[in-house]
């Protein structure tokens, strides 16, 4: 039983490339989530998705792109990378049935922009 | 003002010892009061969850939430290397969307 499953897990990028933070779960879960986590910070929501073509802004959405286009892909897309971008990034997946359903975690992309 | 404020840490105690972590909130929509436990280099993980204000234990972990005073607590007793570990606290109105607070790192040594 995977989860979810994030890749790639670590990539250097130079200023002004950009990129894709790929993120599966094969969960059957309607939400999903991406997150950034800056060292010694908690989880900054940056787009969160509650099914396939619907997606919508977190907190922090300058900079990025979602696409979800199935139920277990939500891929986040950097156009422009900067400096600011380097963080640890997270895609969570949760179910939408009834009450709380907790957030189930890949393991992070680490990525820094030099 | 943040609406999740946590107790930034980081502790240090021995092995045995009673941990005591804490979060405030300012959202009076909050139902839904998470722990979630993040080792090193991978994603956090639910430890514990409470709907509305109460009490609730598991084994080692007791998590406490005051409504009234928007406080919540996630207590560790007899803590044990295996512990050390990130702790973030997250609440949620619904299903959906969490709000996290900063993390305490806890380190538990023998």
């Amino acid at each position: 039983n995977a989860g979810v499953t994030q890749t790639p897990k670590f990539r250097i990028l130079k200023i002004g490339q950009s990129m894709t933070l790929q993120c599966t779960q094969d969960m059957n879960h309607n939400y999903m989530y991406w997150y950034r986590q800056d060292p010694g910070m908690g989880l900054k929501l940056i787009y969160y998705s509650v099914g396939a073509g619907i997606t919508d802004k977190g907190e922090v959405p300058n900079g990025y792109n979602v696409s979800r286009s199935t139920t277990e892909d939500f891929p986040l897309r950097l156009e422009l990378a900067a400096p600011s971008q380097t963080s640890v990034y997270f895609c969570a997946s949760s179910s939408r049935t009834g009450g709380y359903q907790p957030q189930h975690f890949g393991d992070g992309t680490r990525l820094s922009i030099l | 003002q943040k609406e999740v404020e946590q107790d930034p840490g980081p502790l240090s105690v021995p092995e045995g010892a009673i941990v005591s972590l804490n979060c405030t909130y300012s959202n009076s929509a909050f139902q839904y009061f998470m722990w979630y436990r993040q080792y090193s280099r991978k994603g956090p993980e639910l430890l514990m969850y409470t709907y509305s204000s109460g009490n609730k234990e598991d084994g080692r972990f007791t998590a406490q939430v005051d409504k009234s005073s928007k406080y919540i607590s996630l207590f560790i007793r007899d803590s044990q290397p295996s512990d050390s570990a990130t702790y973030l606290c997250a609440m949620s109105a619904g299903a959906g969307k969490s709000t996290f607070g900063d993390g305490t790192t806890l380190t538990v040594k023998p």
